[in-house]
């Protein structure tokens, strides 16, 4: 299947400072990617969906100032948390759909990154 | 057997045992439903989907189980082996836009003891 992966898959960082977070897909292009953040022992919750080109839609609650994310190519995705916080400490994953799969409600997810903040 | 904890359900199996897990859907107009797996520590693993307009369709050792009536998805797993030991996340998708963007269900633990 397509492969998406995600870097770096784990960071700590100090309180006040930002972190970028790249998802790729490396076999396939897509025009959608969606952000999600788990919190321990729950379920994924979309954050927002990164459309190629154009500006991120973002779920109701989640600020777009502090999760910025661009989406310049067909194969990158960024989300930007910045000013981190503690209560931004969470596990980011990244997903994207490949239009050529056959499955047309699949996404391909990426491993996921850990972030601690300090 | 089944327990539910403060945030996730847990279900807990000998190897070799069949297992069931229960997912109850919101959205009667999703079209789509998915489940996932996902071990410790890692992103989500599709496994295996169903259209709305079906009622059940069986994978390698899976089996999904849709009950449009009462909103309610299944995933039966023959044969549990200890790998199967991970988090279970059913989704439901409608279409938007010409995107199928997925909303998790609460997720169940399963454990499988050797």
């Amino acid at each position: 299947g397509a492969v998406v992966s995600q870097h770096p898959s784990w960071v700590i960082c100090k309180s006040g400072t930002s972190v970028k977070i790249e998802c790729r897909s490396l076999d396939f292009q897509a025009t959608t990617m969606f952000w999600y953040r788990q919190f321990p022992k729950q379920s994924l919750m979309l954050m927002a969906t990164s459309n190629e080109g154009s500006k991120a839609t973002y779920e109701q609650g989640v600020e777009k100032d502090k999760f910025l994310i661009n989406h310049a190519s067909l194969t990158l995705s960024t989300l930007t948390v910045t000013s981190a916080h503690p209560e931004d400490s969470s596990f980011y994953i990244c997903s994207a759909r490949d239009p050529n799969h056959r499955g047309v409600g699949e996404q391909f997810f990426g491993p996921g990154t850990r972030l601690t903040v300090l | 057997g089944e327990s539910v904890g403060l945030h996730l359900p847990t279900l807990s199996v000998q190897e070799g045992d069949n297992s069931i897990i229960n997912c109850a859907y919101s959205n009667s107009a999703s079209d789509y439903f998915i489940w996932y797996k996902q071990e410790s520590g890692k992103g989500p693993q599709f496994i295996i989907d169903i259209r709305s307009n079906m009622d059940k369709r069986q994978g390698q050792r899976v089996t999904v189980l849709l009950n449009k009536t009462v909103k309610h998805l299944s995933l039966q797993i023959a044969a549990t082996q200890p790998g199967d030991s991970a988090v279970y996340f059913c989704a439901e998708t409608k279409a938007s836009g010409g995107s199928y963007i997925p909303t998790f269900g609460r997720g169940t633990s399963l454990i499988v003891h050797p």
